[in-house]
This record gives structure tokens, sequence and C-alpha cells, in this order.
């Protein structure tokens, strides 16, 4: 069974630090892993998917590495805003065909 | 925005009654997922429709139930409500059902008293 942890659980960083969140995953038999904001109250916005065989993916001020050999993936936010402010989850997909998430890691960028 | 649309967004049960939720899902997506995420938790499985049919269910009883339409709108039904089925209900829609990226809904909120 898939089991996702995210560290740390919460984090608060002054305006403009680069800032790196962890996701583990102890199945590395995975489709892709899947990064997602989540604003309080609200439904979960995909940031970045990145496919089994690939390593990492950018978005703008956002990158997101994964290792499925040591069941690791970061996501990296350049130059961090008060905006940033959110919960972030990572998702694994396995092949039962759904996603497996952590259970956040809350962001909370200050002026 | 995704494109994927709930209703409700808020509701109030009593323990024992019914709720159905519903979903329309991103226009040319054929695939639902289903997720209950209580408060500071992540997201749980519930089920995947694809096609009309369930085609995958997580670690939930009986009755929660669903379906799928034609054009690939879905419903949650949970029957018997239970305190701990308080939570958000997300909807989420694919192109496919495996390795897809997912597109979720903003959630429909339920308070079971």
């Amino acid at each position: 069974k898939q089991e996702v942890t995210q560290i740390p659980a919460a984090l608060s960083v002054p305006e403009g630090e680069n800032l790196v969140l962890n996701c583990s995953f102890t199945d590395s038999a995975i489709y892709n892993l899947q990064w997602f904001r989540q604003d309080p109250g609200k439904g979960l916005t995909s940031l970045l998917l990145i496919q089994s065989s690939q390593r990492e993916q950018t978005s703008g001020r956002l990158n997101a590495s994964l290792d499925k050999s040591s069941g690791r993936s970061t996501l990296y936010i350049a130059a961090s805003q008060p905006g940033d402010s959110a919960t972030y989850l990572c998702a694994a997909s396995g092949s039962a065909r759904q996603l497996t998430f952590g259970s956040g890691t809350q962001l909370t960028v200050l002026p | 925005e995704t494109g994927v649309t709930q209703s409700p967004t808020h509701l109030i049960k009593t323990r024992g009654q019914q709720v159905t939720l519903r979903c329309s899902s991103q226009s040319g997506h054929n695939t639902v997922s289903w997720y209950q995420q209580a408060l500071g938790q992540g997201p749980q499985f519930i089920f995947q429709y694809y096609r009309e049919e369930e085609n995958g269910r997580g670690n939930f009883p009986p009755r929660f139930s669903g379906l799928q339409f034609p054009n690939y709108s879905s419903e949650l039904n949970v029957n018997a409500l239970e305190l701990d089925d308080s939570a958000l209900y997300l909807c989420a829609s694919s192109l496919d059902t495996g390795i897809g990226e997912l597109f979720f809904g903003e959630g429909s909120r339920l308070t079971v008293l």
C-alpha cells in the first residue's frame, strides 16, 4: 500500500526566500507524481506533473524533481511571495488508478 | 479555473440522512474520480468512474456509491450519514483512467450534525 509523507507539516519564511518542500513515497512503482496547491476551504490547483520517466518539471518559479529510486520528490519555489502562502500537497499515482496524497505542507510567506 | 464544477458548495445534514453531490467534468474528459478530504488531512480516494462504470474503489463502505452519466457528469451518494462523513468532497476529471493529469473542482463541504 502506497504511503506518502510530507515534511515539514508547516513552514514560515520571509518574502524573497527560496525554499524546498519535501515529499516521500514508499512504493516506487508510480506512473507519475503531481504537486497541488490548496488555498483555505478551496479545491486543488495542479502545479506540476512529473511522469515516472522524467526527473524534473519546471513552471515559472516552481521546479519539481522526482527520484523514484529513493522514493522522493521535491518542490522548489524561488523568490517566494506572500501570494504563495497556501497548503502544498504531493500525490503519487499508481496502478490502482488513484492518487495517494500526503497531508500537505502549510506554507506562510511573510511580507 | 479547471472547468470542473461541483454542487452544492456547502450543505448541512443530520446523522442518518442521505446526500447527493454532483460534478460536471471538464470538457473532453471521460473519467471522474471522487475524493474525501477531512480537515487537516490529504484527500482520500473514494472511487473512479470511466465511461459510466466504476473503475476502482478506495477503502470506503458500500453506503458510498456513485453514478456517471453519458455526458460524463457524475454523482456521489452517501447513505446513512455519520458524523465522520463531515469533510470536503472533491471531484476530479481526467482524460482516460491511468496516468494523466487530474483537474479538481472547488469541492462540496458537507457538515453532518
